[in-house]
């Protein structure tokens, strides 16, 4: 059975750091790019970053210089760093496999990650 | 980047009817066009691929069609699970993906 088990959320004060895993298993984890993806409570969907096969990464400016995307493949493992946390990143994060073409199958469960003082 | 507008934001139906969800995209997307169901506190996931193609294991009474900039989800009976939130997503413009805000499927 494909598998995505993200982990790592919690509450953090706004400027901290915090890092989320993604643990998958059922399918040859290095041959996927694989996403995040946020959902604050009630809103919708926002992509949040990015990593191909061959470790490129990318995301959106809302993000970008405060996350970083990695990935081992030995472990089977996305990893989320993310640093200089606001209230406004807040959110459900999920992890999501990219299709053969660029759909998101399967998504993880999601971890909530609370920014407060 | 690509916007995504959903339409209506909320749908109200009755079991048994059909329900026809709007999705359009700020400039074409060709056929890179997915939707996705979530119930409350569920991850989404994958119905339809490609603009028309169900993933597996979705139920034949959800169909997708469009092209370009115009996309519709269609639900050919509603049953009590259907009740959700549906998002489009485009994947046209790896990997900056963009999702519409959802349409909220809700009993009548």
């Amino acid at each position: 059975e494909v598998q995505l088990v993200e982990s790592g959320g919690g509450l953090v004060q706004p400027g901290g750091s915090l890092r989320l895993s993604c643990a998958a298993s059922g399918f040859t984890f290095s041959s996927y790019d694989m996403h995040w993806v946020r959902q604050a409570t009630g809103k919708g969907l926002e992509w949040v970053s990015a990593i191909g096969t061959a470790g490129d990464t990318y995301y959106p400016g809302s993000v970008k210089g405060r996350f970083t995307i990695s990935r081992e493949n030995a472990k089977n493992s996305l990893y989320l760093q993310m640093n200089s946390l606001r209230a406004g990143d807040t959110a459900v994060y999920y992890c999501a496999r990219e299709g053969r073409e660029g759909w998101f199958d399967p998504w993880g469960q999601g971890t909530l990650v609370t920014v407060s003082s | 980047e690509i916007v995504m507008t959903q339409s209506p934001a909320t749908l109200s139906v009755s079991p048994g009817e059909r329900a026809t969800l709007s999705c359009r995209a700020s400039q074409s997307v060709s056929s890179n066009l997915a939707w996705y169901q979530q119930k409350p506190g569920q991850a989404p996931r994958l119905l339809i691929y490609g603009a028309s193609t169900r993933a597996t294991g979705i139920p034949a009474r959800f169909s997708g069609s469009g092209s370009g900039t115009e996309f519709t989800l269609t639900i050919s009976s509603l049953q009590s699970e259907d009740f959700a939130v549906y998002y489009c997503q485009q994947y046209n413009n790896w990997p900056l993906y963009t999702f519409g805000q959802g349409t909220k499927l809700e009993i009548k």
